[in-house]
């Protein structure tokens, strides 16, 4: 089946550890992303990718860092420079200007 | 001003009722427009797109009006699993970048 996959689910850091969130997506698509939500909260775009080995910076990428090496991959690292890193994580791919396709969140909390 | 922008609600509505969400955004230059719903502590879900001319799915109805910047979803004859968080995403023109609203939540009761 096609689709994107986050792992995993359920991650717990201790504070001023690193972790890193999985995307994976078999969907041929160019792009991918990743947003934050906070509860009660919209989502807040972190950082985004258009095509292999290039990434832009969203709105809140302080304290984040990415890697696009391959089209189906799209990591998302949480640094201990990230304050409050506690959130919901979402991850999506689009292509082309159509709709975007979400994986099922890794939801982050800080121990 | 944020680039999209909602009413975050909530709307408290009866079944049955008709229910009218509006999104402005700031960037003419937005090209694609899409609503989707979000159910509590779930990934939100494609709703439908938002075409030039408007567009129907059955109870549900989106319209873009550019010169004003805005899109609508109206929800007609609401049901009890309506209840959600509804977003409005906007697409850049040539930047793939894509931005949501707040979300506006919905809830309809018996």
């Amino acid at each position: 089946d096609g689709g994107i996959t986050q792992s995993p689910k359920y991650l717990f850091r201790k504070e001023g550890q690193n972790v890193t969130l999985s995307c994976e997506q078999n969907l041929n698509h160019d792009a991918m992303y990743w947003y934050r939500q906070d509860p009660g909260q919209g989502l807040r775009l972190i950082y985004y990718s258009q095509i292999v080995n290039d990434f832009q910076k969203g709105d809140i990428a302080e304290g984040y860092s990415v890697s696009r090496e391959k089209k189906e991959s799209f990591p998302l690292t949480v640094t201990s420079a990230q304050k409050n890193p506690t959130a919901f994580y979402l991850c999506a791919s689009s292509t082309e200007n159509t709709e975007a396709f979400f994986g099922q969140g890794t939801r982050l909390t800080v121990v | 001003r944020k680039e999209v922008e909602q009413d975050p609600g909530p709307f408290n509505v009866p079944e049955g009722a008709t229910v009218a969400f509006n999104c402005t955004y700031s960037n003419s230059a937005s090209q694609s427009f899409f609503w989707y719903r979000q159910d509590c502590r779930k990934e939100p879900k494609l709703l439908m797109s938002v075409y030039s001319s408007g567009n129907e799915d059955g109870r549900f109805t989106a319209q873009l009006n550019r010169a004003s910047q805005y899109i609508s979803l109206l929800i007609r004859d609401s049901k009890l699993s309506d209840s959600a968080t509804y977003l409005c995403v906007v697409i850049l023109t040539f930047t793939d970048k894509l931005i949501f609203g707040t979300g506006t939540r919905l809830q309809v009761f018996p």
